[in-house]
């Protein structure tokens, strides 16, 4: 079974602000695909990023970046400074490696940036 | 930039009546996908849907539920008989190899 957490429901930030979205999970899979999804308030859910498990490069986008920590189970992502516009719920999920597996969501994280 | 488009963008329907929600995968995408998102819960997969079979389906997705692509081009979600619970934001998903899903805007279902 699998199993995403994401332990802040809400996080408020005033613009310009870092701001760290935490996503713990569990799985028996050794090998597994982590992903990244933004909804913002106008509802749709946008892809962020995907990472292999056997890939612990962090990544960075813009003023994105993802922390992959395989010994603790982490994959976490970072808004450097955040706009309004990052406004947004974000879901961390996981499925297992290989073809056409649903996505096991976290429950999300709701981020209000302030001006 | 091609999209997921889904229709319509908001339904209401009497409990017990038969609903049928639409979706046009991304044109070269094999594997389509439908999840459902209560409001203010998270996003819950229903059923995935591949080479034109069910590959993988949840408990949420019994007999009330069932899907279709009945064309190259569309693919369907039918609830037989709505219920209250029913009600929530549908979102189709579709993937190229698998692993990356691309979502539509959804379909908002309010059973009355």
């Amino acid at each position: 079974a699998q199993k995403v957490t994401q332990a802040q429901t809400e996080i408020s930030v005033v613009e310009k602000e870092d701001v760290t979205l935490d996503c713990v999970y569990e799985t028996r899979d050794t090998t597994y695909y982590l992903f990244w999804y933004k909804q913002p308030p106008s509802g749709e859910l946008v892809f962020l990023i995907r990472r292999n498990s056997f890939d612990e490069q962090n990544e960075i986008s813009g003023r994105y970046s993802w922390n992959f920590q395989k010994s603790t189970s982490s994959f976490n992502f970072t808004i450097t400074a955040s706009q309004v516009v990052d406004s947004a719920v974000y879901f961390c999920a996981l499925t297992p490696w290989g073809a056409g597996y649903a996505l096991n969501f976290g429950k999300g994280t709701s981020l209000l940036v302030t001006p | 930039e091609p999209e997921v488009t889904q229709t319509p963008s908001h339904q209401v329907t009497q409990m017990g009546q038969e609903v049928i929600l639409r979706c046009v995968p991304i044109s070269n995408h094999l594997y389509f996908y439908w999840y459902r998102q209560i409001l203010g819960q998270k996003v819950e997969f229903l059923v995935s849907f591949y080479n034109n079979e069910i590959s993988e389906k949840s408990e949420i997705f019994d007999d009330q539920f069932s899907v279709e692509r009945p064309d190259g081009s569309n693919f369907t979600l039918k609830i037989r008989s709505t219920k209250l619970e029913d009600s929530a934001m549908y979102f189709c998903a579709s993937s190229e190899q698998g692993n990356e899903q691309f979502f539509g805007p959804g379909t908002r279902l309010t059973v009355l």
